[in-house]
């Protein structure tokens, strides 16, 4: 596609639900990286795959979250036992180089509300 | 651990003015710097990337500089217009991430 595809664009889960979060980059992007954004703040680093490979997962707050990109191009971030301080926006950006030395483009998000 | 801020956090101006929204970080070491824009509810928009040996890039109305030895990076609007209104966040990206700061929420009164 033209951009990076988040869905869905906003998901309410109970407290202790699983939630998954998809990704689709741009296509031929190697490098895909995902971001949480809380209300009000910039975004934190989460985790970071080349091609199939999950390079840096040292963003993740906990063993809850876990991230996937089994066949190197859509990605999927899963939340189990979603928590009040899991709610924020989920972002998702690809870049064609390794490094992202060209720059990232952003999705436009996932927000979870967590009730 | 790469610290990022952003000054000021919010800023308010008339139609048609000229302004600069300032980013600092705390480690030199970068390989580019990129400036975004958020609207509410929405994701990132790319504005402008900088690359370690530049010291700006200009489009259309925007120019950012960048002073990696002092830390520093500018975005300047020129002719600022109502469209304009949005959040803009700085990043660094020190390797295989970006680190961000809070943005500077701005407003342009028509």
């Amino acid at each position: 596609g033209a951009g990076v595809s988040q869905s869905p664009r906003y998901k309410v889960a109970k407290r202790g639900q699983d939630v998954a979060l998809r990704c689709d980059p741009i296509s031929g992007h190697v490098s895909l990286f995902w971001y949480q954004q809380a209300l009000g703040q910039g975004p934190e680093f989460l985790t970071y795959f080349q091609n199939e490979a999950q390079l840096d997962k040292s963003g993740l707050p906990s063993d809850r979250f876990f991230a996937e990109r089994p066949e190197g191009s859509v990605s999927t971030l899963k939340i189990q036992r979603t928590q009040q301080e899991d709610s924020a926006v989920y972002l998702c950006a690809s870049s064609l180089e390794l490094s992202g030395a060209v720059g990232y483009t952003f999705g436009s998000g996932t927000r979870l509300t967590v009730v | 651990k790469q610290e990022v801020t952003q000054i000021p956090a919010a800023l308010s101006v008339p139609e048609g003015e000229n302004l600069v929204l300032n980013c600092s970080f705390t480690d030199s070491a970068i390989y580019n710097l990129q400036w975004f824009r958020q609207d509410p509810g929405k994701g990132l928009t790319s504005l402008l990337l900088i690359q370690s040996s530049q010291r700006e890039q200009t489009s259309g109305r925007l120019n950012a500089s960048l002073d990696k030895s002092s830390g520093r990076s500018t975005l300047y609007i020129a002719a600022s217009q109502p469209g304009d209104s949005a959040t803009y966040l700085c990043a660094v990206n020190v390797g295989n991430q970006f680190y961000f700061g809070t943005g500077t929420s701005l407003t342009v009164i028509p």
